[in-house]
């Protein structure tokens, strides 16, 4: 069983400040998963990668496959961007393995 | 193109009452899950169902919890007896063929058992 360890457990930071949360798992994977969580529920899938980096708007994230971590970058962040972010780990039939959250906080 | 659909989207239950919850994925999408989120952690998976079978309920509480996706398309989740513990949030979600690709998540159902 995969275990999905994410740090830290809350970050608050200033708008524009640049954001950075992490994630390490502890068995290979085929692919890795963040996702973002609002207040009320709704999660939505934000990048799926299994290698390198990936960039979308102000959010880009990093895999080391080797070192079993990845990487979430907000770029000048702004209080939308609070919110949970959960890393997910596939593990094969598509099972995701989660791990807890990042709680992001942004302050005007 | 229509997201993943839930209902109810609050439900508050005595303990040892029934509940069921509903979801309809989206269209074409053969791959349905069921997850449990308990607050303060990551979600759970309850069940997974590539179209109408079942993938992997092995952390489904068999006694007390069922599911069901007999056509293939949209799914229920039902609860019987509730306990305490199971104040959470339902989470269904659904992906195209169930390899490792994006999964779509619905709003969820938030469960409160009294």
């Amino acid at each position: 069983k995969n275990e999905v360890e994410q740090s830290p457990q809350n970050l608050t930071a200033q708008e524009g400040e640049f954001i950075t949360i992490n994630c390490s798992y502890s068995v290979g994977i085929s692919a890795l998963h963040w996702l973002q969580q609002h207040p009320g529920g709704g999660i939505v899938s934000l990048f799926m990668l299994s290698s390198g980096k990936k960039k979308h708007g102000r959010l880009i994230a990093t895999i080391n496959i080797q070192e079993k971590h990845s990487s979430l970058h907000i770029t000048a962040s702004h209080p939308r961007d609070s919110a949970v972010y959960i890393c997910a780990v596939s593990e094969g039939n598509n099972r995701l393995a989660f791990g807890k959250g990042n709680q992001v906080v942004v302050i005007p | 193109e229509a997201g993943v659909a839930q209902s109810p989207r609050y439900k508050i239950i005595e303990k040892r009452q029934s509940v069921a919850f509903w979801c309809n994925p989206i269209s074409g999408h053969a791959t349905l899950y069921w997850y449990q989120q308990i607050l303060g952690q990551g979600p759970k998976l309850l069940i997974q169902f590539q179209n109408n079978g079942v993938v992997d309920d092995s952390q489904l509480p068999k006694d007390r919890f069922s599911a069901e996706r007999l056509k293939g398309v949209d799914s229920t989740l039902k609860i019987q007896p509730a306990k305490l513990e199971d104040s959470a949030v339902y989470l269904c979600a659904s992906s195209l063929m169930g390899i490792p690709e994006t999964q779509y998540f619905g709003p969820g159902t938030r469960l409160l058992v009294l």
